[in-house]
């Protein structure tokens, strides 16, 4: 079935970096682009940024400019999220979503961030 | 940058009807989606394009956009609908994902 399966959960330092895979099943993982959005404990949802897996290009943003990267390898169907610089304000479930024209309408089920001392 | 305004909090009834806004500038010129997330889970679409559902979704859900105000409308609510609902569009202006501040339905 159509599904994203996301990479187990993470305990980080701060300022430490850290790396989040989404691998794509089910459909052509080229012929659709990729969201990453992130939920803080308690709060709604907040867009990071996205992906077009088959050119590789992203976009992103401008609150995660320059400490964020969206990569893929497109030989094993998967998608990366890579934030730096973490501090506690980055603890947080990491989403990849599969996007339909502007809406998401796969979702992976969340990678849990911890960043702490 | 562009904000979408939602209430905290709605509550209705069991087989009433719950209406959550969802406010922005001129939103009626943008196609607006909307999420259901019940605690611990992931958020699932139950409404794109202002009004049309994906598969699976019951027909109790619809939605409406017209002037500053998108509008998810779910009728004959049930216990099973209590949840965090998130409003969604894409400002092409900036080319960014916004996302509403979420409300929670609660169910009496």
């Amino acid at each position: 079935q159509v599904q994203l399966v996301q990479s187990g959960a993470e305990v980080k330092k701060p300022g430490a970096s850290v790396k989040v895979s989404c691998k794509a099943s089910g459909f052509t993982f080229t012929h659709y682009d990729i969201n990453w959005v992130r939920q803080a404990p308690g709060q709604g949802l907040e867009w990071m940024g996205w992906m077009n897996p088959n050119s590789g290009d992203t976009g992103y943003a401008q609150k995660f400019q320059g400490r964020v990267t969206i990569t893929r390898n497109t030989s094993i169907s998967t998608a990366y999220m890579e934030l730096s610089s973490l501090r506690s304000e980055d603890t947080a479930v990491y989403y990849c979503a599969r996007v339909e024209t502007t809406n998401m309408d796969v979702w992976g089920k969340g990678t849990t961030v911890t960043v702490s001392s | 940058s562009y904000v979408l305004t939602q209430p905290p909090s709605v509550s209705v009834a069991p087989g009433q009807t719950a209406r959550i806004p969802c406010g922005g500038n001129n939103i009626g010129s943008k196609g607006v989606h909307w999420y259901q997330q019940k605690p611990g889970q992931a958020p699932v679409l139950v409404v794109y394009d202002d009004n049309d559902r994906p598969s699976g979704i019951p027909e109790r859900f619809s939605g409406s956009n017209s002037g500053n105000t998108a509008t998810l409308t779910i009728s004959r609510v049930e216990a099973g609908d209590e949840a965090d609902y998130y409003c969604q569009v894409w400002d092409s202006s900036s080319d960014h994902l916004v996302f509403g501040g979420g409300t929670k339905l609660t169910v009496l």
